[in-house]
């Protein structure tokens, strides 16, 4: 079956301007992740959805948003880009729950420049 | 505040050589723990989960074992395709659906 889908692969962008990522999950997966990864900081939980609704919310300040679709299909966004916004932005999915383990996507490589 | 910690950051062993990797963890309530590969511009690739103290799981060269402060994940015999950064992350009752990561330990195998 088809894995945990992200796009684009590498992104390039200017400080102040805003970007928005995409992500599909697994089919039937109802639980969207997202995951900023850097190498000082490793990788951070950003916020979940479920049926479309945040779930959950990690601490990143509010320039950082997302939204979950219908389908399941999710979007990050990022608005007024600083320099260390520059990170490897994963997706992750899973049926339900976190206890059964996330699948992630190979990520979007975002580069503010 | 939960914390995971992995020892250590980086390990070079020759192909055949036996180790162990060390994940420590504070958390308030353990749902979960997560061992998860990582190859160079890709995402993490699950590889076990492990629910209480005691459980231990296995597959190919890896095995995963689950203490009430620590997790090991020992590598027997290694193989240079072995080479990758190996995460341990946790989920607990305060985190509730976020995984809380260590900062990994990267894996060099040469032959």
């Amino acid at each position: 079956k088809a894995g945990v889908t992200q796009t684009p692969r590498y992104l390039i962008k200017t400080r102040g301007q805003q970007v928005t990522l995409s992500c599909s999950p697994i089919s039937g997966h109802r639980s969207v992740s997202w995951y900023q990864q850097t190498p000082g900081q490793g990788l951070q939980f950003l916020f979940e959805y479920f049926s479309e609704t945040q779930r959950n919310k990690g601490n990143f300040p509010g320039r950082f948003s997302g939204r979950q679709f219908s389908n399941s299909r999710s979007e990050m966004n990022v608005s007024t880009l600083e320099l260390g916004d520059s990170a490897l932005y994963l997706c992750a999915s899973t049926l339900s729950g976190a206890d059964y383990g996330y699948t992630f996507g190979s990520g979007t490589r975002l580069t503010v420049v | 505040e939960d914390q995971v910690t992995q020892s250590p950051e980086a390990l070079r062993l020759q192909e055949g050589e036996s180790s162990s990797l060390n994940c420590s963890y504070t958390v308030s309530g353990l749902r979960g723990l997560f061992w998860y590969r990582q190859d160079p511009g890709k995402g993490p690739e699950f590889l076990f989960t492990l629910y209480s103290a005691g459980e231990e799981k296995e597959k190919e060269r890896l095995k995963a074992t689950l203490t009430k402060k620590e997790s090991f994940l020992h590598i027997t015999a290694p193989k240079p395709e072995d080479s990758a950064t190996y995460l341990c992350a946790v989920i607990s009752n305060q985190a509730g659906t976020a995984l809380i990561f260590g900062k990994g330990t990267t894996l060099s195998v040469s032959s």
